[in-house]
């Protein structure tokens, strides 16, 4: 399995606030990598595909960045709407595997 | 438009078999590149990817589960199906099916359904 691996697991920041969310993986993935928005009761959202392309009808102050094995997701200035889990997908194995979530509370 | 719901029993006993049916609209599963798939959310932890069907009825299943897994598609009622056996109430989980598009990405979710493992 390919592991990825999500850093910070939990963050505290402003309304306002540039935060930054890393992943690793513990293989080459290229760009395969997707990144999703997680509220409590709600669907999962995905934000970014292909490690940098913004799914439709997101907001553009979200953005990644990264390929092989180290990724960002950055977010520049935090809406109160922002405030969610965050998790990494890697899609270069069929076998897919999420990171275990980035937690991003407000401060 | 896409839409995916979750249906099946919001409660199972330990060793019973567990039955989900995504019923989804807006797409054929019979287009090349598309498919379907499950994932969980067991209270308080992360996402896990369960199992996913392609549009030519290639199957792929989480190794740690792929013993227990079956997931199946009726193109017909643009339904997939994912059974699980042997349920244990380590597996108490939201399950969510979701249209797994190009570059393999879930890009569309269903709401989820909450399954309880209980006696």
């Amino acid at each position: 399995d390919i592991q990825m691996t999500q850093s910070p697991s939990s963050l505290s920041a402003s309304v306002g606030d540039r935060v930054t969310i890393t992943c690793r993986a513990s293989q080459i993935i290229g760009t395969y990598l997707n990144w999703y928005q997680h509220k409590p009761g709600t669907a999962p959202k995905l934000l970014i595909y292909g490690a940098a392309s913004l799914q439709s009808g997101v907001p553009s102050r979200f953005s990644g960045g990264g390929s092989g094995t180290d990724f960002t997701l950055t977010i520049t200035s935090l809406q109160p709407e922002d405030f969610a889990t965050y998790y990494c997908q890697q899609s270069f194995s069929t076998l897919i595997t999420f990171g275990q979530g980035t937690r991003l509370e407000i401060k | 438009q896409i839409t995916l719901k979750e249906s099946g029993p919001t409660l199972v006993k330990p060793t019973q078999t567990l039955t989900l049916t995504c019923s989804f609209s807006g797409f054929s599963l019979s287009t090349s590149g598309v498919g379907v798939g499950w994932i969980r959310q067991p209270p308080g932890k992360a996402l896990e990817w369960l199992a996913h069907i392609y549009w030519n009825e290639d199957k792929r299943y989480s190794p740690s589960l792929k013993s227990r897994l079956t997931i199946t598609r009726d193109t017909s009622k643009n339904q997939v199906v994912l059974t699980m056996t042997n349920m244990d109430p380590v597996d108490t989980a939201t399950y969510y099916c979701a249209h797994f598009g190009g570059l393999d990405r879930f890009d569309y979710w269903g709401q989820g359904t909450l399954v309880t493992v209980s006696s």
